[in-house]
């Protein structure tokens, strides 16, 4: 079964600072994608970025920035120039290429990011 | 769009009561799953419907929780009866269909406590 380790159960980053969350994972499979997710007090989950395994290159968006070592099984996140609405609970998640099978995404228990004014 | 929409918000109950929540996936979205999130964990998949056809309950407590997707829109979540390791929130979700690039929307969850 695939599981997913976030080791760092609380972060901190200064506002305008960079911060880099970490996770690893664990999978015998060759295809499949990661995510990370943010949820907020509200609880609504929300899609901050997503890697294909078949991608070498790292997946951006905007500030969010990934790095993805495949043959490590480590996906990292890097929010640069961080503001005070990043603050939130941020989810690494695995789930395997579909297929017209379950979807079911494997969640990391969480790191809560506190930004500092 | 609208998004996906989930009440309550809250509910308390004792053990061995009964309770149901109910999610409304965004309209025109076939693919809709339920999250179990315990508090210092991830969510859990309890439940993955594909219209109104179960394709995934293998994390699901059959012996106590249910859930139906009637017409293969609206869907409720039961629990007879409540333990109390059932308190969490209980996250729906939804997709347009199957697929490696559709993403998933969350609902806000309902967050349940079992006294």
């Amino acid at each position: 079964a695939q599981t997913v380790t976030q080791s760092q159960p609380e972060m901190s980053v200064q506002e305008a600072e960079t911060v880099t969350l970490s996770c690893t994972y664990d999978t015998s499979e060759s295809d499949y994608y990661l995510f990370w997710y943010k949820q907020p007090p509200s609880r609504q989950m929300i899609l901050v970025i997503r890697q294909e395994a078949y991608k070498q290159q790292n997946a951006t968006e905007n500030r969010f920035s990934v790095n993805f070592q495949k043959a490590a099984k480590s996906f990292s996140l890097k929010i640069s120039d961080s503001q005070l609405g990043d603050a939130a609970m941020y989810f690494c998640a695995y789930r395997t290429s579909t297929q017209g099978g379950s979807e079911k995404l494997v969640f990391g228990k969480g790191t809560k990011l506190t930004v500092n004014p | 769009e609208a998004g996906v929409a989930q009440s309550p918000r809250y509910k308390i109950i004792e053990k061995r009561q009964s309770v149901a929540f109910w999610c409304n996936p965004i309209s025109g979205h076939a693919t809709l799953y339920w999250y179990q999130q315990i508090l210092g964990q991830g969510p859990k998949l309890l439940i993955q419907f594909q219209n109104n056809g179960v394709v995934d309950d293998s994390q699901l407590p059959k012996d106590r929780f249910s859930a139906e997707r009637l017409k293969g829109v609206d869907s409720t979540l039961k629990i007879q009866p409540a333990k109390l390791e059932d308190s969490a929130v209980y996250l729906c979700a939804s997709s347009r269909r199957p697929g490696d690039n559709e993403k998933l929307f969350f609902g806000s969850g309902t967050q349940l406590s079992v006294l």
